[in-house]
């Protein structure tokens, strides 16, 4: 069975920092694109981050660009999210989701950024 | 940015009956190698996003028959033939031709 779990969701105030985790289980990790998309509460799905199958590439969507970075471990079969000057704009629920012959979504981890 | 325009972003639908759900891209989506990249996600209420449709009309395992994908080039379209209850939720089309891949605002299906 597939799994893609994620952890690391918290309420943090403004500039504050968190780290997401994604296990994932059941497909072979290492050949699939892993991303980060979040959804704001009651709003659309925006993508966030997005890594190669090897990390030797990464993306980012701008409002994200220098605050945050993805990583990959391979070995672990797991994909990170390290979020650093976060902003009430950056509430919301995360998405780790895999990407090859097959698309993999986790249940999502709510991250709250309030003081 | 490319900009997906999804229309409508509500469709009411009686139980048995069609529904079409369209999409439109800023830009062409096809990519170098002929391929069309264009996706349709489901997410039904509570839950998180599945992929129906990858590549305009390759349906992801385990998808029913009654949802089809087609289009070309910047206009697209989800059909369901017959809708049934389980198929409420909200519809996004995403396109992942060039980063950021980016979605549509979604269309909400809901049983009249």
């Amino acid at each position: 069975e597939v799994q893609l779990v994620e952890s690391g969701g918290d309420l943090v105030q403004p500039g504050g920092s968190l780290r997401l985790f994604c296990a994932a289980s059941g497909f072979t990790f290492s050949s699939y694109w892993m991303s980060w998309v979040r959804q704001a509460p009651g709003k659309g799905l925006e993508w966030v981050a997005h890594i190669k199958e090897d990390g030797s590439e990464k993306y980012y969507i701008d409002s994200v660009k220098g605050r945050f970075t993805i990583s990959r471990d391979n070995a672990k079969n797991s994909v990170y999210l390290q979020m650093h000057s976060l902003r009430a704009e950056d509430t919301a629920v995360y998405y780790c989701a895999g990407w090859g012959l097959r698309s993999y979504w986790g249940q999502g981890t709510l991250v709250t950024v309030s003081s | 940015d490319v900009v997906m325009t999804q229309s409508p972003l509500s469709l009411p639908v009686t139980l048995g009956q069609p529904a079409s759900i369209s999409c439109r891209s800023s830009q062409s989506l096809v990519y170098s190698d002929g391929n069309t990249c264009l996706d349709w996600f489901q997410q039904r209420p509570g839950q998180s996003p599945r992929r129906l449709i990858y590549k305009v009309f390759n349906r992801d395992s385990g998808v029913p028959d009654r949802f089809s994908g087609s289009g070309s080039g910047t206009d697209f379209t989800l059909k369901i033939s017959r809708v049934e209850a389980e198929d409420v939720g909200v519809y996004y089309c995403m396109q992942d031709i060039q980063w950021p891949h980016t979605f549509g605002q979604g269309t909400k299906l809901e049983i009249k």
